[in-house]
This record gives structure tokens, sequence and C-alpha cells, in this order.
């Protein structure tokens, strides 16, 4: 299947302080990300969708000023998380979809796990 | 809106036996898509089994099927004959073909015991 790496897997970062995740698609050509957040023990929460070459769609209650997302090309997306608090603190997966067999098939990364202390 | 329920407690299944993780949806959409993932402690996300609301017959892949009942709304998933690195955290996803976005339930944690 299609391959979507994350990077970094994990990052502990200072309070106040930004953070740079980025979503690659390696062998495919990915219109769409999603950007989805975990907490411990619960679900996946969409957070924002992003489609090449326009602005991000974010989710009710989602900061998009705190959650800044680009998607310059179609094989990378990037979260950034401004001015990161702890309350920021989970665990961060991307999925991307398009260009192979269903264009509608989301492939998810590995996820990253952000600690902001 | 979309709505995905996960209810089931945390399970134990003995090795080797079957397990059913339950799963019912609520939607106005005529065509939509359903799935299951697994989570393991590593948290990837790992795509298991895929359903369409227009497909007629039930979904199998390997050890895992799906239990697709329409009307009442239900795709449950079977795990036939466990084994120890099934252990995971279970998601349940519906898609609105009309945007693309994944709706996910609560999960099912899974404990395979020897």
């Amino acid at each position: 299947g299609a391959v979507v790496s994350q990077h970094p897997s994990r990052v502990i970062c200072k309070s106040g302080t930004s953070v740079k995740i980025e979503c690659r698609s390696l062998d495919f050509q990915a219109t769409t990300m999603f950007w989805y957040r975990q907490f411990p023990k619960q679900s996946l929460m969409l957070m924002a969708t992003s489609n090449e070459g326009s602005k991000a769609t974010y989710e009710q209650g989602v900061e998009k000023d705190k959650f800044l997302i680009n998607h310059a090309s179609l094989t990378l997306s990037t979260l950034t998380v401004t001015s990161a608090h702890p309350e920021d603190s989970s665990f961060y997966i991307c999925s991307a979809s398009g260009g192979r067999g269903d264009s509608y098939e989301q492939y998810f990364g590995p996820g990253t796990r952000l600690t902001v202390t | 809106a979309q709505k995905i329920t996960q209810t089931q407690p945390g399970m134990f299944v003995q090795e080797k036996e079957a397990v059913t993780l339950d799963c019912t949806y609520d939607t106005s959409d005529p065509s939509y898509g359903l799935f299951w993932y697994k989570q393991p402690s590593s948290g990837e996300m790992i795509f298991l089994i895929y359903q369409g609301s227009y497909d007629q017959q039930n979904a199998t892949e390997g050890r895992y099927s799906l239990n697709f009942q329409k009307a009442r709304k239900s795709a449950n998933l079977v795990i036939s004959a466990s084994q120890l690195g099934d252990s995971a955290m279970y998601f349940c996803a519906m898609r609105d073909y009309g945007n693309n976005r994944l709706a996910f339930g609560k999960g099912n944690q899974v404990v395979v015991i020897p």
C-alpha cells in the first residue's frame, strides 16, 4: 500500500516554543492531507483538511492561528504548533489521499508524539 | 452529522478464539464507507477492512470479516482465531463520500491472552 511518513516521531519542547511536524507521501501524490489529534486512550479527532495549494479547512474549535497547516506540494504537508503549551501535548497523526487506486482512500502516517514541558 | 458508536468496554480474548467488536453508525447520506483500523501501542493506524454502503456482500480480509447490517446501521468486526499480536485498540470509522472526511468511534481495547 501507499506509504506516508511523519517527522519527527517524538518531540519534546518547552512551553512557548513552536514545533513543526512534517507529513510526506513517499510513493504517491497526495492531493488531500488530513491532520488528526489523539489524546491518551481517546479517539482520533480531525483537526483540519488541507488540499495542495490552498488554505486548510479547520474543524470547529481548532484554532487556525495556533495550528498552522501548509500543503505546499503534492507530497508534503506541515503542521506547526505555535507557542505550544502543555495542553497541546498529544499524538498528532496525518493521513494522505489521492492518486492510488481509490483516490479517496486515506493512508496514515505513523504519528508524532508531542510533549510540551 | 455523522456519528460512530463503539460502546464495549475493554475485552479479554483467549488466544485462538474469535472476537466480535460492535460498531453502530448514524448518517443520512445514502453513500458512505465503513472502515476498521487497528492501533497497537506504537500508535500507527493499520487499515484492516472496508465496506461500502452499496456492497451486497460482507467484506472479508483474511482473519477479519465485517458483519454489515445496513438496516440496523451496524458494522461489526469479527476477528477469527485471535493471536497475541491482535492485542490493540480497534477503531470503527465512517467516510462521507461528499467530503472524504473520516469520523472515528471511541475505539475498543482488545487484549488477547494465551
